[in-house]
């Protein structure tokens, strides 16, 4: 089974502080995502990347930094934390080949206070 | 512009009963994916169900079915013989790009089973 593993489970920053949310997967996954899910809103695309070294913006990247220097890991960091970055963040890899399904790490219950 | 559009936000269905949950996409990539994702109280992400674009048979997994109208770009998700263990947060998502992939994901719609 595909292991997608997220560094904390809850998160609680000050505002200003530079955030980083780790996601670690056990298989070879080209494309990994983070996304952020708020009440009403769903699951919106942050940033996501498709090899190492390489990533996009997602629809709401303003805020946030990505890195990916090895395959297995994808950083999500918060320049400088804002109240209204707190939210869930979820992690998610996929598959190039078969595309078939998309695994979810157990999400990251950030609050900015 | 909203690329995954789920209509609705709230559901109610009796146990025993089937349900339709609506999804529209919009893409003019000819090779895409769409999944639907079950997402309980518990918050984890369940993978219920895929419908590759060139597929040419609707895909079914269980108690799981879903209708893909191409030309209407809908893909809802039927669930047949509804549980009281189906109320959840369902999300529908679409995979697309020719060189990267890129998920997304509709609003949800919450459902809720009663006995």
């Amino acid at each position: 089974d595909v292991k997608v593993t997220q560094s904390s489970r809850y998160l609680v920053k000050r505002t200003g502080e530079k955030v980083f949310l780790e996601c670690v997967q056990d298989m070879d996954h080209e494309n990994m995502f983070w996304y952020r899910q708020d009440p009403g809103l769903g699951l919106r695309l942050i940033y996501f990347s498709y090899d190492v070294k390489m990533k996009e913006k997602g629809d709401i990247p303003e805020g946030y930094s990505v890195s990916r220097e090895k395959k297995e890991r994808f950083s999500l960091i918060l320049e400088s934390a804002s109240t209204n970055q707190t939210s869930m963040y979820l992690c998610a890899t996929l598959f190039g080949g078969t595309y078939t399904e998309a695994f979810f790490g157990q999400g990251t219950r950030l609050t900015v206070v | 512009a909203q690329k995954i559009t789920q209509t609705q936000p709230g559901m109610f269905v009796q146990e025993k009963e089937a349900v339709t949950l609506d999804c529209t996409y919009d893409t003019s990539d000819p090779s895409y994916g769409l999944f639907w994702y079950k997402q309980p109280s518990s918050g984890e992400m369940i993978f219920l169900i895929y419908q590759g674009s060139y597929d040419q048979q609707n895909a079914t997994e269980g108690r799981y079915s879903l209708n893909f109208q191409k030309a209407r770009k809908s893909a809802n998700l039927v669930i047949s013989a509804s549980q009281l263990g189906d109320s959840a947060m369902y999300f529908c998502a679409m995979r697309e790009g020719a060189n990267t992939d890129k998920l997304i994901f509709g609003t949800g719609t919450r459902l809720q089973v009663f006995p």
